[in-house]
């Protein structure tokens, strides 16, 4: 699985927009750009994708650069609920391999 | 809307004891996961299941056992606890991908364990 590479911490003023950055220069043309949450004491939550456009849906956007080495996740205007751990994967649409690769992700903090 | 339902949430076990971990959806997912999360690391594959009857081992599969007798119920059984498995564990469900789309996984509360 190709690898992605996140900042470890980021801070945020509560209704700020906030960006979210992951690398993957070394992502293969068929991989999707997964982002996925985990709020605290909770499991994972998704949040978005894509693979090759920006995408938009109520919870988020997602920035994918034109070369796809790096994607940004956006929250438009951050809330005390979102303070929670971001995770970047990349995946590979495969029948039956559903296998999620978790790294340590982005701890998120929002600050009222 | 109940989609991921772990049970139980909590449980401390002695070391040598066996017990089993539910895991229950109901969105009629094909494919089932157990995941455990260390602290400061992100979560790890035991064991998958693409459906009733199929299972298959993930990246620490050793000392857990899985069966998949229905599609809604995929439960984890630890053989002879060790203190090496106080862990969270988290149970996944999703629909099957195909060769141009990947199905975002739902996932449970998790269930924290510890063993003494």
């Amino acid at each position: 699985d190709a690898k992605t590479t996140q900042p470890n911490s980021m801070e945020s003023n509560e209704e700020e927009p906030v960006h979210l950055p992951c690398n993957h220069s070394t992502i293969s043309g068929t991989d999707y750009i997964h982002w996925y949450r985990q709020l605290p004491s909770q499991g994972p939550e998704y949040v978005i994708h894509g693979l090759t456009s920006n995408v938009n849906n109520r919870m988020a956007s997602l920035a994918i650069a034109e070369d796809r080495k790096s994607s940004t996740l956006i929250l438009h205007r951050a809330t005390l609920r979102d303070a929670a751990v971001y995770y970047c994967i990349l995946r590979i649409p495969n029948f039956g391999n559903e296998k999620l690769t978790f790294g340590t992700g982005t701890r998120l903090t929002i600050i009222p | 809307n109940a989609g991921v339902t772990q049970t139980p949430k909590f449980q401390v076990l002695k070391t040598g004891q066996s017990m089993t971990l539910q895991c229950a959806q109901d969105m009629n997912h094909e494919y089932m996961s157990w995941y455990r999360q260390d602290p400061g690391m992100g979560l790890r594959l035991i064991h998958y299941s693409v459906g009733a009857g199929i299972t298959d081992q993930g990246e620490v599969p050793n000392g857990y056992n899985v069966s998949r007798s229905t599609t809604e119920d995929f439960p984890l059984r630890l053989l002879s606890a060790a203190p090496s498995q106080t862990s969270v564990y988290f149970c996944a469900s999703s629909q099957i991908g195909t060769s141009k789309f990947v199905r975002p996984q739902h996932f449970g509360d998790g269930t924290r364990l510890s063993i003494l």
